[in-house]
């Protein structure tokens, strides 16, 4: 089971839009509509930002969107923030034998 | 609060073995499937192993299966990994996670706890 692919690092300025691209398979991400995305801090735990594809668990701000298509799914942050820098992972259900797998991570930088 | 507090990490020499500990709070315990997800350090996220709710299915990364094994103990909301044969590449820190099933993602985390293979 190979890991997912993401960007080493992205970046942007205060208030753009940026976004974060994972991409799997057929077996994983293009398989099945469970894929998550979580923010890590330096340090921290990880926390669930997104769920099923796109959904936000409460608490996550608006500014925190997710889509897929095909094989590759996509985490959008608009109107970036100081706070959002930090490593951001997808993660996606993969089948019963190895359920899960992560993506690489990517960075976060906030210009 | 939901919380997750993990416990057992340290120092230990390759080919030792360890037991990692979860103490689980704030949920029904029970009625969740749970995981264990290590970060090795500067490296990124890998999922290890996860517990259906009553213990009887269990399923592992092909890097650990044979070597570590995920139990848990519902009547002491504790969720375990007991790991053997450690080498150098299993050197990271160990979250447990919570298994949201009808969201496909693991929510909270707990803070962590590192273990290092070293001589």
């Amino acid at each position: 089971q190979s890991a997912l692919t993401q960007p080493r690092s992205v970046s942007g300025s205060p208030g753009q839009s940026v976004t974060i691209s994972c991409t799997g398979t057929s077996s994983d991400v293009g398989g099945y509509n469970l894929v998550s995305w979580y923010r890590q801090h330096p340090g921290k735990a990880p926390k669930l930002m997104i769920y099923r594809v796109s959904e936000r668990p409460s608490g996550v701000p608006d500014r925190f969107s997710g889509s897929k298509s095909g094989n590759t799914a996509s985490l959008t942050i608009s109107g970036l923030q100081a706070e959002d820098e930090a490593d951001y992972y997808c993660c996606s259900y993969a089948g019963s034998y190895i359920p899960w797998v992560f993506g690489g991570g990517t960075k976060l930088t906030v210009l | 609060e939901v919380q997750l507090v993990e416990s057992g990490g340290g120092l230990v020499q390759p080919g030792g073995s360890l037991r990692l500990s979860c103490a689980a709070s704030g949920f029904m315990f029970s009625t969740y499937w749970m995981s264990w997800v290590r970060q090795a350090p500067g490296k990124g996220l890998e999922w290890v192993a996860n517990i259906k709710e009553d213990g009887s299915e269990k399923y592992y990364v092909d890097s650990v299966r044979g070597r570590f094994t995920i139990s848990r103990d519902n009547a002491e909301n504790s969720l375990y990994l007991q790991m053997k044969s450690l080498g150098a590449d299993d050197t990271a820190v160990y979250y447990c996670a919570r298994d949201v099933g009808d969201r496909g993602a693991f929510d909270p985390w707990g803070q962590g706890t590192l273990v290092t293979v070293s001589s």
